[in-house]
Protein backbone atom coordinates (compact mmCIF):
# COMPACT_ATOMS: atom_id res chain seq x y z
CA UNK A 1 0.00 0.00 0.00
CA UNK A 2 1.21 3.56 -0.50
CA UNK A 3 2.18 5.38 2.29
CA UNK A 4 2.74 9.25 2.53
CA UNK A 5 4.89 10.71 5.55
CA UNK A 6 4.84 14.19 7.05
CA UNK A 7 8.00 14.09 9.17
CA UNK A 8 7.30 18.14 10.37
CA UNK A 9 4.02 17.56 13.19
CA UNK A 10 4.77 21.53 13.43
CA UNK A 11 5.77 24.40 11.71
CA UNK A 12 5.97 28.31 12.09
CA UNK A 13 6.51 30.97 10.08
CA UNK A 14 6.94 35.20 10.44
CA UNK A 15 4.04 36.72 8.22
CA UNK A 16 5.74 38.09 5.15
CA UNK A 17 8.27 34.88 5.26
CA UNK A 18 8.28 31.88 3.21
CA UNK A 19 7.97 28.54 4.45
CA UNK A 20 8.68 24.93 3.26
CA UNK A 21 6.73 21.74 4.48
CA UNK A 22 7.90 18.50 3.75
CA UNK A 23 6.35 15.50 2.13
CA UNK A 24 7.37 11.85 1.07
CA UNK A 25 5.69 9.01 0.15
CA UNK A 26 6.14 5.48 -1.24
CA UNK A 27 4.51 4.11 -4.06
CA UNK A 28 5.47 1.77 -6.79
CA UNK A 29 3.40 3.29 -9.44
CA UNK A 30 4.70 5.44 -12.10
CA UNK A 31 1.47 7.77 -12.63
CA UNK A 32 -0.05 9.09 -9.82
CA UNK A 33 -1.53 12.73 -8.18
CA UNK A 34 -0.42 14.93 -5.09
CA UNK A 35 -1.93 16.69 -3.31
CA UNK A 36 -1.78 19.48 -0.72
CA UNK A 37 -4.79 19.88 1.46
CA UNK A 38 -5.43 22.64 3.68
CA UNK A 39 -7.54 22.04 7.11
CA UNK A 40 -8.22 25.17 8.68
CA UNK A 41 -9.36 25.61 12.49
CA UNK A 42 -12.87 24.99 11.31
CA UNK A 43 -12.72 21.85 9.64
CA UNK A 44 -13.61 22.32 6.40
CA UNK A 45 -10.38 20.42 4.00
CA UNK A 46 -9.81 22.63 1.19
CA UNK A 47 -7.27 21.86 -2.07
CA UNK A 48 -4.43 23.92 -2.05
CA UNK A 49 -2.64 22.72 -4.62
CA UNK A 50 -2.09 19.27 -7.40
CA UNK A 51 0.72 17.71 -9.20
CA UNK A 52 0.22 15.15 -11.64
CA UNK A 53 3.49 12.43 -11.79
CA UNK A 54 3.69 13.04 -15.28
CA UNK A 55 4.02 16.43 -15.27
CA UNK A 56 7.80 17.80 -14.60
CA UNK A 57 7.24 21.08 -14.29
CA UNK A 58 6.13 22.05 -11.02
CA UNK A 59 2.52 22.74 -10.04
CA UNK A 60 2.10 26.88 -9.16
CA UNK A 61 -0.84 28.55 -7.24
CA UNK A 62 -0.61 32.27 -6.63
CA UNK A 63 1.56 32.17 -3.09
CA UNK A 64 1.83 28.25 -3.05
CA UNK A 65 4.34 26.42 -5.16
CA UNK A 66 5.48 22.90 -4.86
CA UNK A 67 9.06 21.05 -5.22
CA UNK A 68 8.41 17.87 -6.67
CA UNK A 69 11.04 14.94 -6.89
CA UNK A 70 9.96 12.15 -8.56
CA UNK A 71 12.79 9.77 -7.92
CA UNK A 72 13.08 10.61 -4.56
CA UNK A 73 9.85 10.53 -3.79
CA UNK A 74 9.47 13.99 -2.32
CA UNK A 75 6.26 16.83 -2.68
CA UNK A 76 7.52 19.76 -0.62
CA UNK A 77 4.79 22.51 -0.36
CA UNK A 78 6.29 26.59 -0.36
CA UNK A 79 4.18 29.25 1.12
CA UNK A 80 5.74 31.99 -0.09
CA UNK A 81 4.80 35.81 1.73
CA UNK A 82 2.82 33.83 4.73
CA UNK A 83 -0.57 35.23 5.51
CA UNK A 84 -2.12 34.93 8.85
CA UNK A 85 -4.85 33.24 7.23
CA UNK A 86 -2.44 30.19 6.19
CA UNK A 87 -2.47 29.27 9.47
CA UNK A 88 -3.99 26.28 9.41
CA UNK A 89 -2.91 21.93 9.10
CA UNK A 90 -1.66 20.99 6.16
CA UNK A 91 -1.87 17.27 4.70
CA UNK A 92 -0.26 15.75 2.28
CA UNK A 93 -2.16 13.35 -0.16
CA UNK A 94 -1.78 11.12 -2.79
CA UNK A 95 -3.60 8.90 -5.29
CA UNK A 96 -3.00 6.66 -7.99
CA UNK A 97 -4.20 7.32 -11.35
CA UNK A 98 -6.29 4.14 -11.81
CA UNK A 99 -7.84 3.81 -8.23
CA UNK A 100 -9.91 6.17 -6.37
CA UNK A 101 -8.38 6.04 -2.43
CA UNK A 102 -6.89 9.05 -1.14
CA UNK A 103 -3.58 8.23 0.85
CA UNK A 104 -3.11 11.08 3.60
CA UNK A 105 -0.01 11.94 5.75
CA UNK A 106 -0.32 13.12 9.41
CA UNK A 107 -0.19 16.79 8.67
CA UNK A 108 1.63 19.96 9.49
CA UNK A 109 0.39 22.13 11.80
CA UNK A 110 1.45 25.55 10.43
CA UNK A 111 1.73 28.78 13.13
CA UNK A 112 1.91 32.24 11.33
CA UNK A 113 3.26 34.40 13.78
CA UNK A 114 2.39 38.25 13.40
CA UNK B 1 -24.36 26.17 -6.24
CA UNK B 2 -24.36 24.79 -2.77
CA UNK B 3 -21.01 22.98 -1.22
CA UNK B 4 -20.63 19.18 0.84
CA UNK B 5 -22.99 19.35 3.87
CA UNK B 6 -22.94 16.98 6.79
CA UNK B 7 -25.17 16.20 9.48
CA UNK B 8 -25.30 15.79 12.17
CA UNK B 9 -22.56 18.48 13.59
CA UNK B 10 -21.93 16.60 16.93
CA UNK B 11 -23.13 13.17 18.10
CA UNK B 12 -22.72 11.03 21.09
CA UNK B 13 -23.12 7.37 21.05
CA UNK B 14 -22.40 4.65 23.36
CA UNK B 15 -20.65 1.60 23.04
CA UNK B 16 -22.38 -0.98 21.25
CA UNK B 17 -25.06 1.39 19.70
CA UNK B 18 -25.51 1.99 15.29
CA UNK B 19 -24.65 5.37 14.27
CA UNK B 20 -25.95 6.97 10.60
CA UNK B 21 -24.06 9.93 9.52
CA UNK B 22 -25.05 11.91 6.60
CA UNK B 23 -23.81 13.67 3.70
CA UNK B 24 -25.36 15.80 0.43
CA UNK B 25 -22.79 16.33 -2.22
CA UNK B 26 -22.32 19.36 -3.90
CA UNK B 27 -24.80 19.78 -6.82
CA UNK B 28 -23.83 18.23 -9.65
CA UNK B 29 -21.82 15.73 -8.48
CA UNK B 30 -22.19 11.85 -8.83
CA UNK B 31 -19.15 10.45 -6.10
CA UNK B 32 -19.28 10.46 -2.64
CA UNK B 33 -16.09 9.43 -0.44
CA UNK B 34 -15.92 8.70 3.20
CA UNK B 35 -12.74 9.55 5.35
CA UNK B 36 -12.36 8.49 9.20
CA UNK B 37 -10.18 11.55 10.99
CA UNK B 38 -8.89 10.28 14.30
CA UNK B 39 -7.74 13.51 16.51
CA UNK B 40 -3.88 14.34 15.39
CA UNK B 41 -4.44 11.94 12.77
CA UNK B 42 -4.76 12.20 8.55
CA UNK B 43 -7.77 11.28 7.33
CA UNK B 44 -8.26 7.23 6.23
CA UNK B 45 -10.54 6.67 3.77
CA UNK B 46 -13.25 4.14 4.48
CA UNK B 47 -15.07 3.92 0.62
CA UNK B 48 -16.69 5.50 -2.26
CA UNK B 49 -19.93 5.72 -4.00
CA UNK B 50 -20.05 6.55 -7.68
CA UNK B 51 -23.56 6.24 -9.63
CA UNK B 52 -25.23 4.42 -6.56
CA UNK B 53 -22.41 1.80 -6.17
CA UNK B 54 -19.33 1.31 -3.56
CA UNK B 55 -16.49 1.82 -6.21
CA UNK B 56 -13.34 1.14 -3.99
CA UNK B 57 -13.03 0.44 0.01
CA UNK B 58 -10.26 0.59 2.37
CA UNK B 59 -9.00 -0.88 5.23
CA UNK B 60 -12.17 -0.95 7.30
CA UNK B 61 -14.65 -3.57 9.09
CA UNK B 62 -17.62 -4.76 7.50
CA UNK B 63 -20.08 -3.02 10.07
CA UNK B 64 -19.02 0.32 8.18
CA UNK B 65 -21.81 0.70 5.62
CA UNK B 66 -22.91 2.68 3.49
CA UNK B 67 -25.63 3.77 0.73
CA UNK B 68 -26.02 6.57 -2.12
CA UNK B 69 -29.10 7.46 -3.03
CA UNK B 70 -30.68 8.42 -6.40
CA UNK B 71 -29.86 12.05 -6.19
CA UNK B 72 -26.34 10.91 -5.12
CA UNK B 73 -26.59 11.93 -1.08
CA UNK B 74 -24.97 9.29 1.20
CA UNK B 75 -25.10 7.88 4.16
CA UNK B 76 -22.60 6.11 6.43
CA UNK B 77 -23.14 3.47 8.86
CA UNK B 78 -21.48 2.05 11.50
CA UNK B 79 -22.76 -0.74 13.84
CA UNK B 80 -21.18 -2.22 16.76
CA UNK B 81 -19.71 0.96 17.75
CA UNK B 82 -16.55 0.64 19.40
CA UNK B 83 -14.63 3.77 21.72
CA UNK B 84 -11.86 3.69 18.81
CA UNK B 85 -14.45 5.22 16.38
CA UNK B 86 -14.81 8.40 17.97
CA UNK B 87 -13.37 10.41 15.60
CA UNK B 88 -14.18 13.29 12.86
CA UNK B 89 -15.90 11.98 10.03
CA UNK B 90 -15.67 13.66 6.76
CA UNK B 91 -17.63 12.79 3.65
CA UNK B 92 -15.84 14.25 0.15
CA UNK B 93 -18.01 14.72 -3.19
CA UNK B 94 -16.64 15.28 -6.79
CA UNK B 95 -18.12 14.94 -10.15
CA UNK B 96 -15.87 11.55 -11.90
CA UNK B 97 -16.40 9.59 -14.48
CA UNK B 98 -14.56 6.17 -15.64
CA UNK B 99 -11.85 7.57 -17.02
CA UNK B 100 -11.15 11.01 -15.09
CA UNK B 101 -10.72 12.47 -11.61
CA UNK B 102 -11.55 15.27 -11.01
CA UNK B 103 -11.14 17.75 -7.44
CA UNK B 104 -13.12 16.27 -4.45
CA UNK B 105 -14.81 18.96 -2.27
CA UNK B 106 -14.92 18.14 1.52
CA UNK B 107 -17.87 19.08 4.16
CA UNK B 108 -17.47 20.01 7.61
CA UNK B 109 -17.45 16.67 9.29
CA UNK B 110 -19.48 15.34 11.73
CA UNK B 111 -17.87 14.64 15.15
CA UNK B 112 -18.93 11.11 16.35
CA UNK B 113 -18.08 10.22 20.87
CA UNK B 114 -18.19 6.76 21.41
CA UNK B 115 -18.44 6.74 25.40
Amino acid sequence: AQTVTQSQPEMSVQEAETVTLSCTYDTSESDYYLFWYKQPPSRQMILVIRQEAYKQQNATENRFSVNFQKAAKSFSLKISDSQLGDAAMYFCAYRSITGNQFYFGTGTSLTVIP
Amino acid sequence: ETGVTQSPTHLIKTRGQQVTLRCSSQSGHNTVSWYQQALGQGPQFIFQYYREEENGRGNFPPRFSGLQFPNYSSELNVNALELDDSALYLCASSLDTQSSYNEQFFGPGTRLTVL
